[in-house]
């Protein structure tokens, strides 16, 4: 059975802390993203990685980066987390193309306070 | 994210009633048109994907309507069921996944 996980299913953090995020796949997965959901938003993705030490941005970039050292592994950094960063984070892998099954892990729920 | 707008942002239908989102699209360029059902605490899932050689994909209670020429697809829930309450996201997609921006469905008793 396939399974991403996520390091925390819930983190509270302060304004200016660098905050880690990290992500398992045991797929062998090629590709893996970070979303973040926020309600009325849907998913926006923020970086996705299609090779180790391969990374693109994705459509909200800003505040966030990204570091892919094992195919398995995925973090998202914040470098200096603030407020409008709480959100739920949610990581994908996906084995081929977009028409692929991308599948989730449970979500990091994050507050910056 | 504009490219993707899903319809409607919350649903409440009756036990044993039919649910119908829609999402409609503006890139033509998109190949691949799933639906992913999110429930409270989880990530996402596939829970059902069409190709637009097809205008219509059927499993089980689950059916997607695809119409090439008015850029839409909509996903259909027959006989809903409170256990099918959830997020609902069409997530279209050519080299790169879209998702909409979600559906609240709740089946009531």
């Amino acid at each position: 059975d396939v399974k991403v996980t996520q390091s925390s299913r819930y983190l509270v953090k302060r304004t200016g802390e660098k905050v880690f995020l990290e992500c398992v796949q045991d797929m062998d997965h090629e590709n893996m993203f970070w979303y973040r959901q926020d309600p009325g938003l849907g998913l926006r993705l923020i970086y996705f990685s299609y090779d180790v030490k391969m990374k693109e941005k994705g459509d909200i970039p800003e505040g966030y980066s990204v570091s892919r050292e094992k195919k398995e592994r995925f973090s998202l950094i914040l470098e200096s987390a603030s407020t409008n960063q709480t959100s739920m984070y949610l990581c994908a892998s996906l084995a081929g193309g977009s028409t692929d099954t991308q599948y989730f892990g449970p979500g990091t729920r994050l507050t910056v306070l | 994210q504009q490219q993707v707008k899903q319809s409607p942002q919350s649903l409440i239908v009756q036990k044993g009633g039919i649910s119908i989102i829609n999402c409609a699209y503006e890139n033509t360029a998109f190949d691949y048109f799933p639906w992913y059902q999110q429930f409270p605490g989880k990530g996402p899932a596939l829970l059902i994907a069409i190709r637009p050689d097809v205008s219509e994909k059927k499993e089980g209670r689950f059916t997607i309507s695809f119409n090439k020429s008015a850029k839409q697809f909509s996903l259909h829930i027959m006989d809903s069921q409170p256990g099918d309450s959830a997020t609902y996201f069409c997530a279209p997609s050519y080299q790169k996944v879209t998702f909409g921006t979600g559906t609240k469905l709740q089946v009531i008793p």
